[in-house]
């Protein structure tokens, strides 16, 4: 079955850009998501279609995707960003898949 | 402004059964496309069913296909779950979200199901 792999865990200090990837097989060929998830709270969606905004989604976040990979970047990251991180693909025509999600640090 | 409110969920001992529902109102409820997502304490997302906007079609994830049924009611704009043989492992929280993108997502309900 389809899979989409993500770094356990991404580091970074405020107003520094952090970069979290989502590795899948051809991921390029599909339309990619990211949610933002923080601690006791429904997630977000912050990026589709993989370059996206929704409509209130500030713009330091943007997204990419070629290849086998699809990338969030957050750029001037603030401590409010500090959150759970899940890219979203449909792995076939009949399933979605998440990846394992990332935490992000703004140390 | 559009709401996802999901709700039966609670305690069930393991083989039992559940049916989950999700309210959703602010938006046109039969031209979406719907979800189900879970999410087991401390873990990642997990994608459970899908249905089209007509209904006609659903998907299931491999983990609760023929256990789980996934329908909607488009005259009480409501969305449901219908969970049977449950598993410890189906323990999690249970999210409905709207569209393949899921660009909403209501504020769960929690499933816990234990002996």
């Amino acid at each position: 079955s389809y899979a989409l792999t993500q770094p356990p865990s991404v580091s970074v200090s405020p107003g520094q850009t952090a970069s979290i990837t989502c590795s899948g097989d051809e991921l390029g060929d599909k339309y990619a998501c990211w949610y933002q998830q923080k601690a006791g709270q429904s997630p977000v969606l912050v990026i589709y279609h993989d370059t996206k905004r929704p409509s209130g989604i500030p713009e330091r976040f943007s997204g990419s995707n070629s290849g086998n990979t699809a990338t969030l970047t957050i750029s001037g990251t603030q401590a409010m960003d500090e959150a759970d991180y899940y890219c979203q693909a449909w792995g076939s025509s009949t399933a979605v898949v998440f990846g394992g999600g990332t935490k992000l640090t703004v140390l | 402004e559009v709401q996802l409110v999901e709700s039966g969920g609670g305690l069930v001992q393991p083989g039992g059964s559940l049916r989950l529902s999700c309210a959703a109102s602010g938006f046109t409820f039969r031209v979406y496309e719907m979800n189900w997502v879970r999410q087991a304490p401390g873990k990642g997302l997990e994608w459970v069913s899908y249905i089209s906007s007509s209904g006609n079609t659903i998907h299931y994830a491999d983990s609760v296909k023929g256990r789980f049924t996934m329908s909607r009611d488009i005259a009480k704009n409501s969305l449901y779950l219908q969970m049977n043989s449950l598993r410890p492992e189906d323990t999690a929280v249970y999210y409905c979200a709207r569209g393949q993108i899921c660009d909403y997502w209501g504020q769960g309900t929690l499933v816990t199901v234990s002996s």
